[in-house]
């Protein structure tokens, strides 16, 4: 079965690094997403990404996150700068269309920021 | 601004003990209210759409419905299996893009 693939599973980095989250989604899929989840909080979208380009971002998405499909397959996030505030799991996920909600997330990434 | 409100945040049941989830809406024209389970570690798992009120959906022990403000999740005759977090999230007509989720209510079946 199809599935989103994530990579790396689990990231520390030093506060002020760079980070970049990469991830392929299914290969017949048009749209495709960022969420995060902080600890025993909710799962909080972060950008939406259609046509190659941003097609929705939430006020989270700032200047310091940015977002590429670089080859046709693979889909990164990068963080500029991380925060003790950005660990989290990011989740990848992506969908044929928009009409049903069906979303397929990735098994995340989680992100330690130190 | 678009909100989801799910109750209660946990709840344990005892199996085979039937009961519902509530999810709370609210969005500027529904294009559709979406189910998911989520097992610990893992990414969300979709389970059903509903997309006008009156609408029902079903799935093995679980039943999905709709209403103008609210959706409930039933669930009849639990198995330690269905033990997740269940999260209700909502899509607005016009912002068809974006999916936003509420905080879920985790079900813990006791065997």
């Amino acid at each position: 079965e199809p599935e989103v693939t994530q990579t790396p599973s689990h990231q520390v980095t030093q506060m002020g690094q760079e980070v970049i989250l990469r991830c392929v989604p299914i290969s017949n899929h048009l749209y495709f997403y960022w969420y995060r989840q902080i600890l025993g909080q909710k799962v909080e979208f972060l950008v939406s990404f259609y046509n190659n380009e941003i097609s929705e971002k939430s006020e989270i998405f700032d200047d310091q996150f940015s977002v590429e499909r670089p080859d046709g397959s693979n889909f990164t996030l990068k963080i500029r700068s991380t925060k003790l505030e950005d660990s989290a799991m990011y989740f990848c996920a992506s969908s044929e269309g928009v009409v049903t909600g069906e979303l397929f997330f990735g098994e995340g990434s989680r992100l330690t920021v130190l | 601004e678009d909100q989801v409100t799910q109750s209660p945040e946990a709840l344990r049941l005892q199996e085979g003990e039937s009961s519902s989830l509530n999810c709370s809406y609210t969005v500027s024209g529904l294009r559709g209210l979406f189910w998911y389970r989520q097992d610990p570690g893992k990414g969300p798992e979709f389970l059903f759409t509903l997309y006008s009120a009156g609408e029902e959906k079903e799935k093995e022990r679980l039943k999905a419905t709709l209403t103008k403000k609210e959706s409930f999740l039933h669930i009849t005759a639990p198995k330690p299996e269905d033990s997740a977090t269940y999260l209700c999230a909502v899509q607005a007509r016009y912002r068809d893009d974006k999916i936003i989720f509420g905080k879920g209510t985790r079900l813990h079946i006791l065997p």
